[in-house]
């Protein structure tokens, strides 16, 4: 069992929808959870992270953690053809692990 | 605010040769890391140093790979010899001592083994 489990995609959505990214993990122990978003060819950058059940909100983007559920999403609101990129989801308990990342295309 | 640093950008090499690579941290960052992402994969942890000292090196193949970070500032990632499936970015990372524990990620070295 993977670590950090997350749908590969391309998950693809019109411009101006809400895109709805999903990841699981395996460490019950786990403390953070973060959200990165990879350009192809660039390294990633950090959206948001968060560290306690329910939602976090940070402009268009909405981080929810479930650790009962052992399980962290992201949503995008009003996407944007920028928003296109690989969304990496990652979780801390003394190490970083890192999901595979879920491809995301926004169509105009 | 400089970025994390790293050199060179791009490296070729054939496979049984050594290579290195270079980072420098945001400046104040106690925390360093070393990650390999292979294509179409996530990053993975093979050195994460506080200061000048191994925090975790768990997933490091040890026996071809070696990091350090001799002054607690920079730090150098070496491969030696490398192998084909060592083809992969190097991803270098750094993130302060105190407050939430985010990476700040940099460019990268792109080494591809012949």
């Amino acid at each position: 069992q993977k670590e950090v489990e997350q749908n590969s995609g391309p998950l693809s959505v019109p411009e101006g929808a809400i895109a709805s990214l999903n990841c699981t993990y395996s460490d019950r122990g786990s403390q953070s959870f973060f959200w990165y978003r990879q350009y192809s060819g660039k390294s990633p950058e950090l959206i948001m992270f968060i560290y306690s059940n329910g939602d976090k909100e940070d402009g268009r983007f909405t981080a929810q953690l479930n650790k009962a559920s052992q399980y962290v999403s992201l949503l995008i609101r009003d996407s944007q053809p920028s928003d296109s990129a690989t969304y990496l989801c990652a979780v801390n308990n003394n190490d970083m692990r890192f999901g595979a990342g879920t491809r995301l295309t926004v169509k105009p | 605010e400089a970025g994390v640093a790293q050199s060179p950008r791009y490296k070729i090499i054939e496979k049984r040769q050594s290579v290195a690579f270079w980072c420098n941290p945001i400046s104040g960052h106690a925390t360093l890391y070393w990650y390999q992402q292979i294509l179409g994969q996530g990053p993975k942890l093979l050195i994460q140093f506080q200061n000048n000292g191994v925090v975790d090196d768990s997933q490091l193949p040890k026996d071809r790979f070696s990091a350090e970070r001799l002054k607690g500032v920079d730090s150098t990632l070496k491969i030696q010899p490398a192998k084909l499936e060592d083809s992969a970015v190097y991803l270098c990372a750094s993130s302060p001592l105190a407050g939430p524990d985010t990476q700040y990620f940099g460019p990268g070295t792109r080494l591809t083994v012949l």
